[in-house]
């Protein structure tokens, strides 16, 4: 199955960009990369997901790389309500061999 | 629009005992999928549903834990007897299509502490 390996943690100041990376570098052709994060006691949250394409929407932009084995969520100015668990997460595969796995995540410490 | 609903929030229990959890997706989502997450790790997908059929349980611990999804809509899973290791939160999710580039939806989880 395919992996994801992330830094256990990161620090930013509030109000600058954070970019958070995520190595998949035995992604399948069929794996969307998505990112979710969680908050303490509440369950995750989606953030953003893309295939190959760099994706943006209101929260977040998701860079992939090129040959697709990394990826980097960019949140373009953290506030102190992003300090949360980030998830890397690859979805798909197809067919029997569609798997879904998630990262052991990194922790976003927010300064103010 | 309701999210994803999960009951119980907490249970505590002794070990070899059995347990149920229930999870209500958001209303026309085909996808169901039921999550362990240990403490300090991510989640660990234990199977999913498409409709009320499976499409993967291939990490559910099929000598103790099973699950139903039988109208397609609410599902429950169950452990039948509990061991030590299966202290963790199991979270429910759902998505509106299967096939991985689709959003899931969380629900709050339940905390599960067997002693």
């Amino acid at each position: 199955d395919a992996k994801t390996t992330q830094p256990n943690s990161m620090e930013s100041n509030e109000e600058e960009p954070v970019h958070l990376p995520c190595n998949h570098s035995t992604i399948s052709g069929t794996d969307y990369i998505h990112w979710y994060r969680q908050l303490p006691s509440q369950g995750p949250e989606y953030v953003i997901h893309g295939l190959t394409s760099n994706v943006n929407n209101r929260m977040a932009s998701l860079a992939i790389a090129e040959d697709r084995k990394s990826s980097t969520l960019i949140l373009h100015r953290a506030t102190l309500r992003d300090a949360a668990v980030y998830y890397c997460m690859l979805g798909g595969g197809g067919g029997s061999n569609y798997k879904l796995t998630f990262g052991k995540g990194t922790l976003l410490t927010v300064n103010p | 629009e309701a999210g994803v609903a999960q009951s119980p929030r907490y249970k505590i229990i002794e070990k070899r005992q059995s347990v149920a959890f229930w999870c209500n997706p958001i209303s026309g989502h085909a996808t169901l999928y039921w999550y362990q997450q240990i403490l300090g790790q991510g989640p660990k997908l234990l199977i999913q549903f498409q409709n009320n059929g499976v499409v993967d349980d291939s990490q559910l611990p099929k000598d103790r834990f099973s699950a139903e999804r039988l109208k397609g809509v609410d599902s429950t899973l169950k452990i039948q007897p509990a061991k030590l290791e299966d202290s963790a939160v199991y979270l429910c999710a759902s998505s509106l299509v299967w096939g991985g580039g689709d959003e899931q939806f969380f629900g709050p989880g339940t905390r599960l502490t067997v002693l």
